[in-house]
């Protein structure tokens, strides 16, 4: 256990239902990130949040997703109207200051759209 | 795109030495070496990362050449459960976006 944790771990929805995904990070860390996973590949970066501001946004992010850190603590990924490509992991990870080298991750969140 | 070049996947006895290769041979001077693994169903592991000078820590060590366009991961003594793909990440230090490749997958056999 990282101390990362992310909110539900599993979600089956219908295509063209939203979803929405909470992770909470470890407590203080001021970064916070998002990355998407299919089967067989790597992590890909989504986007990232310095404290309550969203720096960077990858092009993979599109105009259906919106992530937001309102806080500066907890984060949330929203995904309107799925389709059956959005089916895959998304992981949460932080970092903090004192570990600035080092991201945890937390366990993700399996979506299946169907 | 990855900056990094990984075989594919790896077998290793238990209790032996797993050495893990990555090729990096367009890095930058300020740029730095991160491994982190990633067992079955559970978020990414960070593992270890170097400049130029070799280093270890109580999971593994990291060999990085003179010309800093290769770099091993070891894993002195290879159990079961660093059964794992490894990723192998070049990145400016406090790096923001983690660029993952397809890593190694690491079979570790009784």
């Amino acid at each position: 256990d990282t101390g990362v944790s992310q909110d539900p771990r599993h979600k089956i929805t219908k295509r063209g239902q939203n979803v929405t995904f909470r992770c909470d990070p470890i407590s203080e860390h001021n970064r916070l990130y998002w990355y998407r996973q299919t089967l067989g590949q790597g992590p890909e970066f989504l986007t990232y949040f310095q404290n309550e501001a969203q720096l960077e946004k990858s092009r993979l992010l599109s105009d259906r997703f919106s992530a937001e850190r309102p806080k500066g603590s907890f984060s949330t990924l929203e995904i309107q109207r799925t389709e059956q490509g959005d089916s895959a992991m998304y992981l949460c990870a932080s970092q903090g200051v004192l570990s600035y080298n080092e991201q945890f991750f937390g366990p993700g969140t399996r979506l299946t759209v169907l | 795109d990855a900056k990094t070049t990984q075989p594919p996947s790896m077998d290793c006895a238990e209790g032996r030495a797993a050495n893990l290769p990555c090729n990096h041979s367009t890095i930058s001077g300020n740029e730095y070496v991160y491994w982190y693994r990633q067992i079955h169903s559970q978020g990414p592991q960070y593992i270890i990362h170097g400049l130029k000078n070799n280093e270890t820590n109580e999971m593994a060590s990291l060999i990085i050449t003179e010309d800093r366009k290769s770099s091993t991961l070891i894993l002195p003594h290879a159990t079961l459960r660093d059964t794992a793909v490894y990723y192998c990440i070049v990145s400016y230090g406090r790096p923001d976006k983690l660029i993952f490749g397809t890593g190694t997958r690491l079979q570790v056999f009784p």
